[in-house]
């Protein structure tokens, strides 16, 4: 069976430090991958999105980049958080046309 | 780009009613999914639809395409129903992320 694995599951970080959050697959090749933010009281907002190893496209301007290093991995990183990057990080993945399955989902607070 | 509406936004109700939330969006899509995020963030994927009614449990789902409009259902409501329930639309790109609703924050009372 298809399982997806993320973390870390919470975090505290400063404004200005570094950022990487990491999400695998397994059970699957080639999956659809996704990375997927939720900011207090406000709905779902897709970052990036990945169809194959080192294809990345991202849907929102923003201080966040993603990689997918190999097959199964998925990584969003920040050179330096802001204060408005705080929040739920979702990772997800896919088959085109199918049902999506989500990770347990990372809490970020940067202070 | 495609507008998710859901509605309502918060509902409260008694044990064994039966519940509707409600999901409209403005552009074609090649499905929609039904989500369930539980107060822990985690979400789980309910249904996807693409045409007509799934049935699963107490949960339906239904989706009318020439409306843009889609229903979640729970019959016998109970205590463990409630979460945040999020309506999510696939555009026709394939591979495209979901555009989601805010979502409808659901507590059952027992």
């Amino acid at each position: 069976s298809q399982t997806i694995h993320q973390w870390p599951a919470t975090l505290v970080q400063p404004v200005g430090s570094p950022l990487s959050l990491e999400c695998t697959v397994e059970g699957t090749s080639n999956p659809n991958l996704y990375w997927y933010r939720q900011a207090a009281g406000r709905g779902l907002q897709l970052l990036f999105y990945s169809v194959g190893i080192g294809q990345i496209s991202s849907e929102v301007p923003q201080n966040l980049s993603a990689s997918r290093p190999q097959d199964r991995q998925f990584i969003l990183s920040s050179k330096k958080l802001l204060l408005s990057d705080s929040g739920f990080y979702l990772c997800a993945w896919s088959r085109s046309g199918n049902t999506i399955y989500f990770g347990e989902g990372s809490w970020l607070t940067v202070v | 780009k495609n507008e998710v509406e859901q509605s309502p936004q918060n509902l409260t109700a008694q044990e064994g009613e039966f519940i509707t939330i409600n999901c409209s969006y403005s552009v074609g899509i090649s499905a929609l999914h039904w989500l369930q995020q539980h107060p822990g963030g985690g979400i789980v994927s309910l249904f996807m639809l693409s045409s007509g009614k799934k049935k699963h449990g107490r949960l339906i789902a239904t989706i009318n395409i020439q409306e843009k409009h889609s229903s979640l259902h729970i019959t016998a409501s109970h205590p463990r129903d409630s979460a945040v329930y999020i309506c999510a639309v696939r555009g026709r790109g394939g591979a495209d992320g979901l555009t989601f609703g805010k979502g409808t924050h659901l507590i059952i009372q027992p």
